[in-house]
């Protein structure tokens, strides 16, 4: 079965300094991957798809980013991290018969 | 218009009672449509896919209107447990999968 890893589960970081997380997968090849973001009491936004290695897609303009450097792994990234950017982060596999997410992390910018 | 709407709730029910949420979708030519459940501070986890001919999982029961565009959700003699977020899922329609939720609906089942 697949599962998958994200870390850190928590992070608070202050407003301009730079973020990655982390995200894999185990139990499946070429996955389709996503990350997700949830303000606080809101629905869960797309941030970013791929659908390979190096194909990154982005749903909605930002200071962040992505990469796909491996099959199985996913990247959030961001130069200098802004109050707006605090949320829950969720990494997300999906083969069209619905998808599972990974624990997810608490990011706090203060 | 959001391509997934649902209603936000909270829905406050007692131990037992029969409690229904409703979703509707903008994309017609969507085919694969899911309900999800969130508990607090968690990750959504997937409750179960909802089919044309509708399908019974236990308690809960989920059923597609294709012609209204809309999906539901039925759950029979409420827990306790039950309490949590209820997300209703579509999947776009191009190879990228990606799964586009609505907001939520809230799920209170109080003793």
């Amino acid at each position: 079965s697949q599962t998958i890893h994200q870390w850190p589960a928590t992070l608070v970081q202050p407003v301009g300094s730079p973020l990655s997380l982390e995200c894999t997968v185990e139990g499946t090849s070429n996955p389709n991957l996503y990350w997700y973001r949830q303000a606080a009491g809101r629905g869960l936004q797309l941030l970013f798809y791929s659908v390979g290695i190096g194909q990154i897609s982005s749903e909605v303009p930002q200071n962040l980013s992505a990469s796909r450097p491996q099959d199985r792994q996913f990247i959030l990234s961001s130069k200098k991290l802004l109050l707006s950017d605090s949320g829950f982060y969720l990494c997300a596999w999906s083969s069209g018969q619905g998808g599972n997410f990974g624990p997810g992390t608490r990011l706090t910018v203060t | 218009r959001k391509e997934v709407e649902q209603d936000p709730g909270p829905f406050n029910v007692p131990e037992g009672a029969t409690v229904a949420f409703n979703c509707t979708y903008s994309n017609s030519a969507s085919q694969s449509f899911f309900w999800y459940r969130q508990d607090c501070r968690k990750e959504p986890k997937l409750l179960m896919s909802v089919y044309s001919s509708g399908n019974e999982d236990g308690r809960f029961t989920a059923q597609l209107n294709r012609a209204s565009q809309y999906i539901s959700l039925l759950i029979r003699d409420s827990k306790l447990s039950d309490s949590a977020t209820y997300l209703c899922v579509v999947n776009s329609m191009d190879s990228s999968y990606k799964l586009i939720f609505g907001s939520g609906t809230r799920l209170l089942v109080r003793p």
